[in-house]
């Protein structure tokens, strides 16, 4: 599976959307890209994924390039609840969805 | 309807004891997954199973560590001869199937702390 870059930790102002950038710049043509969060003391949580149209849920927005380099996760108005380590994953399609987890964003939403 | 369920929650042992961890997945799910979590880092992949054999046990650190899952629900992770090391958080997941595009659905873990 591709290599993903994101930054160690971001903030946001609550009310206000947050952005959450990731670099996959190796991604192949048949690798989707997964976003999990994982709330403190609990299991990562599936948000929302996609393959290369920009795709929209209760949850979240993911904005992917034209390229597939890179995605955005856009939470539209961030609450308290949503501070959380964030985790971009590429993954190949129909490769027993193992996931790869890398060091992912720690995202702190302030009041 | 009830998620995947992990026992214990918190298991405290002394090093070179042996530990057993359950995973209970969401009913009808045919996959299964552990993974390790370290104190800030990521959740480490350590095996899957798809029904009742293991499809993947790559991510074993080594030969004291297996896991089971003989009727094709329930899974247990074994550790024997355990060591400081060994310390994390183990975390259970299931999905309806393997391949296409679906989702894992993690449970709370379980904190292994050994001294």
């Amino acid at each position: 599976d591709a290599k993903t870059t994101q930054p160690p930790s971001m903030d946001c102002a609550e009310g206000r959307a947050a952005n959450l950038p990731c670099n996959h710049s190796t991604i192949s043509g048949n690798e989707y890209v997964y976003w999990y969060r994982q709330i403190h003391s609990q299991g990562p949580q599936y948000i929302i994924h996609g393959l290369k149209n920009n795709e929209t849920n209760e949850m979240a927005s993911l904005i992917i390039t034209e390229d597939r380099k890179s995605s955005t996760l856009i939470l539209p108005h961030a609450t308290l609840r949503d501070t959380a380590v964030y985790y971009c994953i590429v993954r190949v399609a129909n490769a027993g969805n193992m996931l790869t987890f890398g060091g992912g964003t720690r995202l702190m939403v302030k009041p | 309807g009830a998620g995947v369920s992990q026992t214990p929650s918190n298991k405290v042992t002394e090093k070179g004891k042996y530990v057993e961890l359950r995973c209970d997945p969401i009913s009808g799910h045919t996959a299964l997954y552990w993974y390790r979590q370290s104190l800030g880092q990521g959740p480490e992949f350590l095996i899957y199973f798809q029904g009742t054999g293991a499809a993947d046990d790559s991510g074993l650190p080594n030969d004291r560590f297996f896991a089971v899952r003989p009727e094709g629900s329930v899974s247990t992770l074994k550790i024997q001869r355990t060591e400081r090391g060994d310390s994390a958080v183990y975390l259970c997941a299931s999905s309806p199937r393997t391949g296409g595009t679906g989702e894992l659905f993690f449970g709370e873990g379980s904190r292994l702390t050994v001294l």
